[in-house]
């Protein structure tokens, strides 16, 4: 069964202290690893997506990399203003449509000040 | 260029009654989503549409659901009957193509009394 999981569940920084949410994938035959995020109350919003192992991309204080089976999103000296919940989510095997997604429950990252 | 407009963004119905949840999408997207976000659950897909085409309905409950996407006018997605269990987030997200990135409303939170 295709599955996404994601790890912690919840996560609380410190202002300035840099950590690293998990996503790991079972789909084979992987058609791109997309990461969300979601602030409480509003729709999920586009972060980044991956397509073969090895590629990074970046986005002001996050970078996504992705491994043959798990995609990292790293989070460098993060503010307050980064706390939301991070949704990461793949196209089911075999669907060349990549809006139909199964994504995994979130981390929800709270950051202090 | 106004984003993906759902509505109403709340709506409070009694068991057995219909719930209708409406959809615009981004201008220039003819690619339409439906997902569902229930209380300590991740989003779960449930249908996809383009202009007067349903697409694949496959996360759709197979009774009381339906979905539209008419030539004119907004898409809907329809509960009829209503039970409790149908008390959720419903969110809708558009795209200019299959293989594009999801747009996402804010979402339409349904509570069925």
């Amino acid at each position: 069964e295709d599955q996404v999981t994601q790890s912690p569940e919840a996560l609380r920084l410190q202002e300035g202290e840099s950590s690293s949410l998990n996503c790991s994938y079972t789909v084979s035959g992987l058609r791109g690893l997309f990461w969300y995020r979601q602030d409480p109350g509003k729709g999920p919003e586009f972060l980044f997506t991956l397509y073969s192992a090895g590629e990074e991309k970046e986005k002001e204080r996050l970078k996504a990399t992705l491994t043959k089976k798990e995609s990292f999103l790293h989070i460098t000296a993060p503010k307050p203003e980064d706390s939301a919940t991070y949704l990461c989510a793949v196209p089911p095997r075999g669907s060349s449509n990549t809006g139909k997604l199964i994504f995994g429950q979130g981390t929800t990252l709270q950051v202090k000040p | 260029n106004a984003g993906v407009m759902q509505n109403p963004r709340h709506l409070v119905r009694r068991r057995g009654q219909e719930a209708r949840l409406r959809c615009s999408p981004m201008k220039g997207h003819s690619h339409v989503y439906w997902y569902r976000q229930l209380p300590e659950e991740g989003l779960k897909f449930m249908v996809y549409l383009q202009k007067e085409n349903i697409i694949d309905e496959s996360g759709m409950p197979k009774e009381r659901f339906s979905a539209e996407f008419p030539k004119e006018g907004p898409s809907i997605l329809r509960i009829q009957q209503v039970v409790r269990g149908d008390s959720a987030a419903y969110f809708c997200a558009s795209s200019p193509a299959m293989d594009g990135e999801l747009f996402f409303g804010e979402g339409s939170r349904l509570t069925v009394l």
